[in-house]
């Protein structure tokens, strides 16, 4: 069974910085890319950033762009999304899920994430 | 930027059948994905590839996708489908995953 845990998120101040991390099971995650996509508070779904299998491709969108880090280690079949410069719109349920081409097929069950003083 | 266009709510009373449609500058060329998302709950794929269905989805769930428009249909809906639905393509032009606004479907 595939399984996706995120992890990382909490409360932090603006400007400040936090770790996600995506545990990844039932699957042989070298093979996958991947991606973060994060939703705000009763808002909608917003794509975040994406990475290849092998981590040699990354795109970011726009308003995470120089802020964000996306990583992967394959061997402990783990994802990571590094957040720096972090602001009050940045806060979001972050999700982490698989694939692209064919639609992102699995998604973990996400972590939140709360910018505020 | 690519931008996909949903109305942000459709009502259908149960039995009937939805239409979601799904808005962008020639999105027949691109690939369009909808997921479902009920409350508290992570989204699921329903659609992939314009019209092919992930195991365990329900026939009743349909997609096609021409011109500037691609629509998510479910007939016989049922109460369990009230949730909201989400588009998505990837915009080769500019490597970038984008989301449509999302859809509240209400079963009446």
């Amino acid at each position: 069974e595939v399984q996706l845990v995120e992890s990382g998120g909490g409360l932090v101040q603006p400007g400040g910085s936090l770790r996600l991390s995506c545990a990844a099971s039932g699957f042989t995650f070298s093979s996958y890319e991947m991606n973060w996509v994060r939703q705000a508070p009763g808002k909608g779904l917003e794509w975040v950033s994406y990475i290849s299998s092998s981590g040699s491709t990354i795109y970011y969108a726009d308003s995470v762009k120089g802020r964000f880090t996306i990583s992967r280690d394959n061997a402990k079949n783990s994802l990571y999304l590094q957040m720096n410069s972090l602001r009050a719109e940045d806060t979001a349920v972050y999700y982490c899920a698989r694939d692209l081409a064919t639609g992102m097929a699995y998604w973990g069950q996400g972590t939140l994430v709360t910018v505020s003083s | 930027s690519y931008v996909l266009t949903q109305p942000p709510s459709v009502s259908v009373a149960p039995g009937k059948t939805a239409r979601i449609t799904c808005g962008g500058n020639n999105i027949g060329s691109k690939s369009v994905h909808w997921y479902q998302q009920k409350p508290g709950q992570a989204p699921v794929l329903v659609i992939y590839y314009d019209s092919d269905r992930p195991s365990g989805i329900p026939e009743r769930f349909s997609g096609s996708n021409s011109g500037n428009t691609a629509t998510l249909t479910i007939s016989r809906v049922e109460a369990g489908d009230e949730a909201d639905y989400y588009c998505q393509v990837w915009d080769s032009s500019s490597d970038l995953v984008v989301f449509g606004g999302g859809t509240k479907l209400t079963v009446l």
